[in-house]
């Protein structure tokens, strides 16, 4: 079955620098990679979606990249902020009908 | 536009005793649904997902069962809970044969004890 990897420890970066979360995906190549916020005792929110034939894709300060010779996905936040502090999750779909497979978060702290 | 209810937000339950916790969508018919488990720290767990009424997969055997007894409904069930069924549950839906983003309700925090 598809295992998604993602940075365990916390990621702490200095506010204005660029973020950037590691997900690496076994088993399968993905059709589609999704990328989630999660603040604490909520629920995640859809972020950026990208398709297995996109390399990039950008939206505000988000840029995410998909890579299927590495089985990765890349994730930037650049010129963070406070605001961006959250732990963020991969997603993969199989197919447009699949199941949402989500890996274990990465928590990030942008500090002031 | 569409919306998605869960509840209740926070459970306290002794061992022992059974569990049900629903879940509607507003504004969308034929959602493709889900349960999800998240332990503390860890991330998301598919336990449940449907395509349609009756139709449930179970990915993880367990102390748990679902129903969907409605098109918009999705009910997440235990005839006697575990301490380890502990944990924050999380429903969500998709649109149906789309490649589009999961939308979540807002959890509901199970402890057992």
């Amino acid at each position: 079955s598809q295992k998604i990897e993602q940075n365990s420890e916390a990621l702490n970066i200095q506010e204005g620098k660029t973020a950037t979360l590691t997900c690496n995906y076994t088993n399968y190549s993905p059709a589609y990679l999704q990328w989630y916020r999660q603040d604490p005792g909520r629920g995640p929110v859809f972020l950026l979606l990208i398709r297995e034939n996109e390399k990039e894709k950008r939206k505000e300060r988000l840029k995410v990249t998909f890579d299927t010779t590495l089985k990765q996905s890349l994730f930037h936040i650049t010129a963070s902020q406070p605001a961006d502090s959250a732990t963020y999750l991969c997603a993969a779909l199989r197919t447009s009908y699949d199941k949402v497979i989500f890996g274990p978060g990465t928590s990030l702290s942008v500090i002031p | 536009s569409q919306t998605i209810h869960q509840w209740p937000a926070t459970l306290v339950q002794p061992v022992g005793s059974p569990l049900s916790l629903e879940c509607t969508v507003e504004g969308t018919s034929n959602p493709n649904l889900y349960w999800y488990r998240q332990a503390a720290g860890r991330g998301l767990q598919l336990l449940f997902y449907s395509i349609g009424i009756d139709q449930i997969s179970s990915e993880v055997p367990q102390n748990l069962s679902a129903s969907r007894p409605q098109d918009r409904q999705f009910i997440l069930s235990s005839k006697k809970l575990l301490l380890s069924d502990s944990g924050f549950y999380l429903c969500a839906w998709r649109r149906d044969n789309m490649n589009t983003e999961a939308f979540f309700g807002q959890g509901t925090r199970l402890t057992v004890v």
